[in-house]
């Protein structure tokens, strides 16, 4: 079945440092999509990206929809205590246009 | 706007009750909709997931089963709890004009 191979699985970095953290694919993605999720809360959208290339930015965050179609990487930049959570990529292949795949997460730590 | 609504957000139930988790979706129409479990600490299992009402795809072989009875009303049930179900349940939809998903509050399952 489809794989996502999300790094790394977590991070502990210092308050205003930068953060970056890719996934990967084995089949071609339409559409990659960035989550956050704090505890006990449902996970959040932050960006979608639809055109392979595409670099688009919310924020501290950027995010760019890789030129093969199979990778993305999510960027945080100066980085602050409320950026702690566990980050989700997820994509749509374009051969199942109504499952979204996700990756396992990276687990974000910010030392203030 | 569309919103999402999950209820119970948390449930304490014996092993071997029933369990009816409720889904509802606001402000759009013919939505897919989904079923998520997530143990702690971990990434998200899909469970099942709906393109229109009775159509139900499941993705796991397990004693859960999901039902739609409406166009924005998605259940999650079981007949006799396991241990093993405890976890937290995501509801999620999204929709043709859209090609992001978006994720209920979730509901905490404790089974003891």
């Amino acid at each position: 079945g489809q794989q996502l191979n999300q790094s790394p699985q977590s991070m502990f970095i210092q308050e205003g440092e930068d953060v970056s953290m890719n996934c990967t694919s084995s089949s071609i993605f339409n559409t990659w999509l960035w989550y956050k999720q704090d505890p006990g809360e449902g996970p959040v959208l932050l960006i979608a990206l639809y055109k392979a290339g595409e670099l688009t930015s919310n924020g501290r965050l950027t995010a760019q929809f890789g030129i093969t179609r199979k990778d993305s990487f999510l960027n945080i930049s100066a980085s602050i205590p409320s950026d702690v959570g566990i980050y989700f990529c997820a994509g749509r292949a374009q051969y199942n246009f109504n499952k979204f795949y996700f990756g396992s997460g990276t687990k974000l730590n910010v030392k203030p | 706007s569309q919103t999402i609504h999950q209820w119970p957000a948390t449930l304490v139930q014996p092993v071997g009750s029933p369990l009816s988790l409720e889904c509802t979706v606001e402000g759009t129409s013919n939505p897919n909709l989904y079923w998520y479990r997530q143990a702690a600490g971990r990434g998200l299992q899909l469970l099942f997931y709906s393109v229109g009402i009775g159509q139900i795809s499941s993705e796991v072989p397990q004693n859960l089963s999901a039902s739609r009875p409406q166009d924005r009303q998605f259940i999650l049930s079981s007949k006799k709890l396991l241990l093993s179900d405890s976890g937290f349940y995501l509801c999620a939809w999204s929709g043709l004009q859209y090609n992001e998903q978006f994720f209920g509050p979730g509901t905490r399952l404790t089974v003891l």
